[in-house]
């Protein structure tokens, strides 16, 4: 399996709902990351989980909350979320996070109403 | 941090016409991918290509650490080539990996 599935492909919530974004991996990998693209702008990286912790947050809003539950499981916890937020939303793995190239999921687009 | 800058940003092509690329970075790197985004959103890897170069099928790259640049070569282009085209690097010091801004490529039939 060489692949990250992130579930679901389309999700549109209102700014009192409470959603979760879903990421898996079954490549062995030990990092994974969250990233944020706009529309006809490059990716952001928004989280990096390493061996399972939080290694980086990129000041991202509290809005947002990452989850590792295990090595290939990855989750990010929507909630109170503005229309700005709208987005596709990008998870990735890599074999670490110092080395070696990154695997991207299929994306969730996200719209927020 | 480290700056990636792509170019041409847009790039329009008659099919069966051939292209290069280009990504220039500011800082060494460890890390260095292109990538191909489909109308759909999904972000294929093309390369995985912190330097050297590497063939697949019409697709070649090339990376010069230490010149810091890397170029994409399409031949022969279809028009399932349109899309945007990423650069992506991570510096050797970090764990990030940034974008550069993108290459809109359109092939017309």
């Amino acid at each position: 399996d060489t692949e990250v599935t992130q579930t679901p492909k389309h999700l549109v919530m209102g700014m009192t709902n409470k959603k979760s974004l879903k990421c898996e991996q079954h490549m062995g990998h030990r990092a994974m990351y969250w990233y944020k693209q706009k529309a006809k702008k490059p990716p952001e990286l928004m989280f990096v989980y390493s061996y399972e912790k939080l290694s980086i947050n990129e000041s991202v809003p509290s809005r947002f909350s990452p989850e590792c539950p295990n090595s290939s499981l990855l989750n990010l916890h929507l909630h109170a979320l503005q229309p700005e937020d709208s987005a596709l939303y990008l998870c990735a793995s890599s074999q670490d996070s110092r080395w070696y190239g990154y695997t991207f999921g299929s994306g969730t687009r996200l719209t927020v109403v | 941090g480290i700056q990636v800058e792509q170019s041409p940003p847009d790039l329009i092509l008659q099919e069966g016409a051939n292209s290069t690329l280009r990504c220039n970075f500011s800082d060494s790197v460890n890390n260095l991918q292109w990538f191909h985004q489909n109308p759909w959103g999904q972000l294929i890897n093309l390369f995985y290509i912190p330097s050297g170069t590497k063939q697949n099928g019409r697709l070649s790259a090339t990376t010069v650490a230490t010149e810091r640049y890397s170029l994409l070569y399409i031949s022969s282009s279809q028009t399932t080539d349109s899309g945007v085209y990423f650069c992506a690097v991570r510096e050797t010091s970090g764990s990030r990996l940034t974008f550069g801004e993108g290459t809109q490529l359109t092939v017309n039939p």
